[in-house]
């Protein structure tokens, strides 16, 4: 069975400083990860996603991910945070096989970014 | 980008009656849908997950004379909350994905927030 996993329930980072959300996976075959974000009240939107190729993944709003594949992990960057960029963050694993080409959901993780 | 729509994004009603929530890909075709539950603070729930023109597919743990879902075309899925509870009061994501390819992601309606009094 895939799992996802968030270690972080809440992050705090000061606005201008570079952030970090953390994430790795477990998968049986090869993972297709991505990131999401949820603001109060809403669904999710598409941050990004690694499917193959680049370790260094862009996406949305200037967030970007690194795909490690020795230490499982996906975790979500940005050099320099916003107070907008507040939002709970969730991370997702894919995998063809042994996880019926399903989402899989962290527990999330929310960011707090403060002036 | 992709949009979901998902109507209506709040209702509140009394026990015993049924409540159905829309969900549809605007500028899409969504051969899968899925369907999510979320508590508050915590993780979405996949519910079940349905194809364009079959039966939709249940999580374990999951009623489906509870949660009827039809996915009748390939751009509109319904969930009907039968004989809803207060237990059930949650908040209800769709989500649609064209194709199965790994490189199709899941696109996302903006939520039901259901309560049930």
């Amino acid at each position: 069975a895939q799992s996802v996993a968030q270690p972080e329930d809440q992050v705090n980072v000061a606005e201008g400083n570079p952030l970090t959300v953390k994430c790795t996976y477990s998968v049986s075959g090869n993972p297709y990860l991505f990131w999401y974000v949820q603001y109060p009240n809403r669904g999710l939107q598409f941050l990004l996603k690694y499917i193959t190729g680049d370790n260094l993944v862009k996406g949305s709003y200037g967030f970007e991910a690194e795909f490690n594949k020795s230490q499982t992990s996906f975790h979500l960057k940005k050099p320099s945070a916003l107070v907008s960029d507040s939002a709970l963050y969730f991370c997702a694993v894919r995998a063809l096989t042994g996880g019926g080409n399903k989402l899989t959901f962290g527990t999330g993780t929310q960011l707090k970014v403060e002036l | 980008g992709a949009v979901v729509s998902q109507h209506p994004s709040w209702v509140i009603c009394k026990s015993g009656t049924s409540v159905k929530i829309e969900c549809r890909s605007l500028d899409f075709q969504a051969t899968t849908m899925f369907w999510y539950r979320q508590f508050p603070k915590q993780s979405l729930m996949l519910m079940a997950t349905s194809n364009e023109g079959s039966k939709a597919t249940y999580e374990q743990g999951v009623e489906k004379d509870k949660f009827l879902i039809n996915h009748a075309s390939l751009t509109l899925s319904t969930l009907t909350v039968t004989s809803a509870h207060p237990e059930d009061s949650s908040f209800y994501i769709c989500s649609a994905r064209s194709g199965t390819g790994v490189n199709q992601p899941q696109h996302f309606g903006d939520g039901t927030r259901l309560s049930i009094l």
